[in-house]
């Protein structure tokens, strides 16, 4: 099975970087993946990294080392529409189908 | 431009009752899962259809049933309510693959009294 790792909360005011780690134990994996979602909405796609090292899009960038099982997101130049739940989420070799971290919550503050 | 497409987005339903779940997504997607997520927890997969005419089980599917109707549509079945599936239940469909990302319809909130 899996089990994927994320602190509960996190609070950062506007403009600033705040970095969301995910430490992860899998039997094997495709990447992982990071979701955003606002309070009662539905989860969206942000990134993936299939491979180790950094993707940016944007303002947001991700970044996984598969030999320490551990991955993050970046959020830079925080607005406060970026307060939201982020997930880190694997894509299970066997199962075929996401696995989803408890999640983070960002609080963006003023 | 509907992507997917849940139905009912709210639903009361007293111990024992039944009910089924709509998905229907327009994205020619191969996969297709249901997920329930719960205050403060992640989404747990209940079932998944990797592609029309299979099913499997995820991690929590016991008191649930599924059905891959077609390409298009993968409803979810409550045979006998419990107010432990009290929950928000999230449809999502991807395309077969390495690609994961998965697009998520907006969630049924259903309330078992």
């Amino acid at each position: 099975g899996q089990s994927l790792e994320q602190p509960s909360e996190v609070t950062a005011v506007e403009g600033a970087i705040v970095q969301i780690n995910c430490t992860y134990q899998t039997s094997g994996f495709y990447g992982l993946s990071w979701y955003q979602q606002h309070d009662g909405g539905a989860p969206t796609f942000l990134s993936y990294n299939a491979l180790d090292g950094l993707e940016e899009t944007g303002r947001f960038s991700s970044f996984l080392s598969r030999s320490d099982s551990y991955g993050y997101l970046l959020l830079q130049e925080l607005q406060m529409k970026d307060s939201a739940s982020y997930f880190c989420a694997v894509m299970d070799t066997g199962r075929r189908a996401l696995t989803f971290g408890s999640g983070t919550r960002l609080q963006v503050q003023p | 431009n509907a992507g997917v497409t849940q139905t009912p987005k709210f639903q009361v339903l007293k111990t024992g009752q039944s009910m089924t779940l709509q998905c229907a997504q327009d994205m020619n997607h191969n996969s297709m899962y249901w997920y329930r997520q719960d205050p403060g927890m992640g989404l747990r997969l209940i079932y998944y259809s990797a592609s029309e005419g299979t099913t499997d089980k995820g991690e929590v599917p016991n008191g649930y049933n599924v059905s891959r109707l077609n390409k298009r549509e993968f409803s979810l079945r409550l045979e006998s309510a419990a107010p432990s599936q009290t929950s928000v239940y999230f449809c999502a469909s991807s395309v077969q693959g390495l690609n994961t990302e998965a697009f998520f319809g907006q969630g049924t909130r259903l309330t078992v009294v």
